[in-house]
């Protein structure tokens, strides 16, 4: 079974500050790692994802994560936060099942990115 | 991405009542959907898993005669929750399998009077 934790329920940080989220899993098979972004009342979209390669990422927004297979971290980074980047933040690991071979989600908890102006 | 919409994004009904989600994939085929649940300030929680053509895989816990979940074409799935109650007022999400990833839906907030 794939599991993920996401230590921090809550960041608060200061408007241009630098602020990272931190992201661990666990998994018996390899997976994809992915970062989403939810705004209240709102479904989640996309920030940034791991399917292979180079393991520093690029996402939207001007966020980024590192995956790190020894310490199975996927750290979200993001250098300046802007008042607008106040929102929850799940961190999600995927792997294949099935004869079909879709992948199948598992979610963090979330941590709320509350930045302070 | 692909694009999947909900509908309805809101909807609020009396105890006792039925109400269904609408979850579409617009600009791609998908063989298999997913719906989730989301309670306040809680993290997203795997209901079913929808295949088209099939009957869904509930995980444990969920009560498939009260979230009926239906596939019937490779653009469409719903999720009609039954005999509706208070505690089952939450955020339900879908999402459409694609090759490497998931596309998630905007959501529909459900409140049971």
């Amino acid at each position: 079974a794939q599991s993920v934790t996401q230590l921090d329920s809550q960041v608060p940080v200061f408007e241009e500050a630098p602020v990272e989220l931190r992201c661990n899993y666990s998994s018996s098979v390899s997976v994809y790692l992915f970062w989403y972004v939810q705004y209240p009342n709102q479904g989640l979209q996309l920030l940034l994802k791991y399917l292979s390669g180079s393991t520093l990422v690029k996402g939207i927004n001007g966020f980024e994560a590192e995956f790190n297979k020894s310490q199975t971290s996927f750290h979200l980074r993001k250098p300046s936060v802007h008042i607008s980047d106040t929102a929850e933040y799940f961190c999600a690991v995927s792997k294949s099942v099935g004869p079909g071979g879709y992948q199948k989600v598992t979610f963090g908890i979330g941590t709320k990115l509350q930045v302070i102006p | 991405g692909a694009v999947v919409s909900q509908h309805p994004s809101w909807v609020i009904c009396k105890s006792g009542t039925s109400v269904k989600i609408e979850c579409r994939s617009l600009d791609f085929q998908a063989t298999t959907m997913f719906w989730y649940r989301q309670f306040p300030k809680q993290s997203l929680m795997l209901m079913a898993t929808s295949n088209e053509g099939s009957k869904a895989t509930y995980e444990q816990g969920v009560e498939k005669d009260k979230f009926l979940i239906n596939h019937a074409s490779l653009t469409l799935s719903t999720l009609t929750v039954t005999s509706a109650h208070p505690e089952d007022s939450s955020f339900y999400i879908c999402s459409a399998s694609g090759q490497n990833e998931q596309f998630f839906g905007p959501g529909t907030r459900l409140t049971v009077l």
